[in-house]
């Protein structure tokens, strides 16, 4: 099993959409998490963090499930500038490096 | 303030070439990380150093790729006889500590021909 798994998607919303994301991770130990965004051709940059059960930032909102070991991210009143590729990242307990997932794709469409 | 800068930002080598990437990571951050992203993948780790000490090399794909960050700022990734699997971009990130939020700089795309 992958560290850290995601829907590829694409997701394809019209503006004003709710989406929401899942990405499950496989170390139960791990104890912060982070959702970056990644537009076409620049560098992945961070959205949120979560350290305990959730956060919410404006329209999104992360929460952690760590009894099932999994993490959403809840975009409300979705906009075109929205349209990103969302990472779902999870450091390990104990590595060095953080584990990305390989992200998934959300367009919205006017 | 100023965020993580990489150089250059394009660089297109022939097969057998040597690269070398460099890396300038926010002021005060002692923890310096190098990944590689193929197309339409997330980031792969490949090193991890604390201030100068490369902790952690385990991402590294073959003996071909060196990193180093002598003063602890500064790193420097080479990438030694260029094969065409090496063509990607090359992601630095820096952060105050390993567990902490990363600051990614811009890349390096590499294209191998």
């Amino acid at each position: 099993r992958k560290e850290v798994e995601q829907d590829p998607g694409p997701f394809n919303v019209p503006e004003g959409a709710t989406v929401a994301f899942n990405c499950t991770y496989s170390n139960s130990a791990s104890q912060s998490f982070f959702w970056y965004r990644q537009d076409c051709r620049k560098e992945p940059k961070l959205l949120m963090s979560v350290y305990s059960s959730g956060n919410e930032d404006g329209r999104f909102t992360a929460q952690l499930n760590r009894a099932s070991q999994y993490i959403s991210l809840l975009i409300r009143d979705s906009k075109l500038s929205d349209s990103a590729t969302y990472l779902c990242v999870v450091p390990l307990t104990g590595a060095n490096n953080l584990f990305f997932g390989t992200g998934t794709r959300l367009t919205v469409i006017p | 303030g100023a965020g993580v800068s990489q150089s250059p930002r394009y660089k297109v080598a022939k097969r057998g070439q040597d690269v070398a990437l460099r890396c300038d990571p926010i002021s005060g951050h002692v923890s310096l990380f190098w990944y590689q992203q193929a197309l339409g993948q997330g980031p792969e780790f490949l090193t991890y150093f604390q201030n100068e000490a490369q902790l952690d090399k385990s991402g590294l794909p073959s003996d071909r790729f060196f990193a180093e960050r002598p003063e602890g700022s500064v790193s420097t990734l080479k990438i030694q006889r260029t094969q065409q699997e090496d063509s990607a971009v090359y992601l630095c990130a820096s952060s105050l500590s390993p567990q902490w939020e990363q600051y990614f700089g811009p890349g390096t795309r590499l294209t191998v021909t």
